[in-house]
């Protein structure tokens, strides 16, 4: 979790769109993630970038990808209540160690 | 159709009582990993292995250990679990085929320590 933070906690009004945002630290970063865990489950891959992307467009999920500043967002556009969890950035350097790096997550709370 | 099944969902354990988790993986992927997540935390890399090839972490404590019999299945095996084990047990594999190098996660065992 050090080399990679989020913001702990974001609340949002159903309908609206959420942007979760992180930053990182390792510049040699090839992929970037985006994990959601609902309670009690396991961790869902949302979407990934590598990293000579600058956006990727998911139906209702927009990443962008800041490499000078090392900013990763996810936009999630019409916001459900089903859309309530932790998200997770992760990012997985250009090694052979195949490691990821979380986030401590973002917990998203989606109010009626 | 579910890719990584691990088994049981939810296990509980005694104080010092050898426990095993299980994973198994339909994708046929070449690395599997074991995290281990508590309340509110990241996930928390213990080990992986690459084919049989087994990597452990610097900080995973010697009562967790793992095995890899074949490509589908993985076991961690906690020796004498503590009250400080409890926690989510993930366990994941990765493709290590270009343009798709993800992580794909499992539902995760809840392990509780009595």
């Amino acid at each position: 979790g050090e080399d990679v933070e989020q913001s702990l906690f974001l609340s949002v009004r159903e309908g609206d769109s959420s942007v979760i945002n992180c930053t990182y630290t390792d510049s040699s970063s090839t992929y970037l993630y985006w994990y959601k865990q609902e309670p009690g489950a396991g961790l869902q891959l949302l979407t990934y970038i590598f990293s000579n992307m600058d956006m990727k467009q998911d139906q209702r999920l927009t990443v962008l990808l800041n490499k000078k500043d090392k900013h990763l967002s996810l936009r999630i556009a019409d916001t459900q209540t089903g859309d309530s969890a932790i998200y997770f950035c992760a990012e997985s350097p250009n090694s052979n160690d195949y490691k990821l790096s979380f986030g401590a997550g973002t917990t998203v709370t989606v109010r009626a | 159709d579910a890719m990584v099944i691990q088994n049981p969902r939810y296990q509980v354990t005694q104080f010092g009582k050898p426990v095993t988790l299980s994973c198994s993986q339909t994708l046929n992927h070449n690395v599997m990993y074991w995290y281990q997540q508590k309340s509110s935390q990241a996930p928390k890399l213990l080990f992986h292995y690459y084919d049989k090839d087994f990597n452990n972490e610097a900080d995973t404590p010697d009562n967790f250990q793992s095995r890899r019999p074949n490509t589908s299945f993985c076991f961690l095996d906690i020796r004498s679990p503590g009250l400080g084990d409890a926690a989510m047990y993930l366990c994941a594999t990765r493709s290590l085929q270009r343009g798709q190098e993800t992580q794909y996660f499992g539902p995760g065992t809840r392990l509780l320590v009595l």
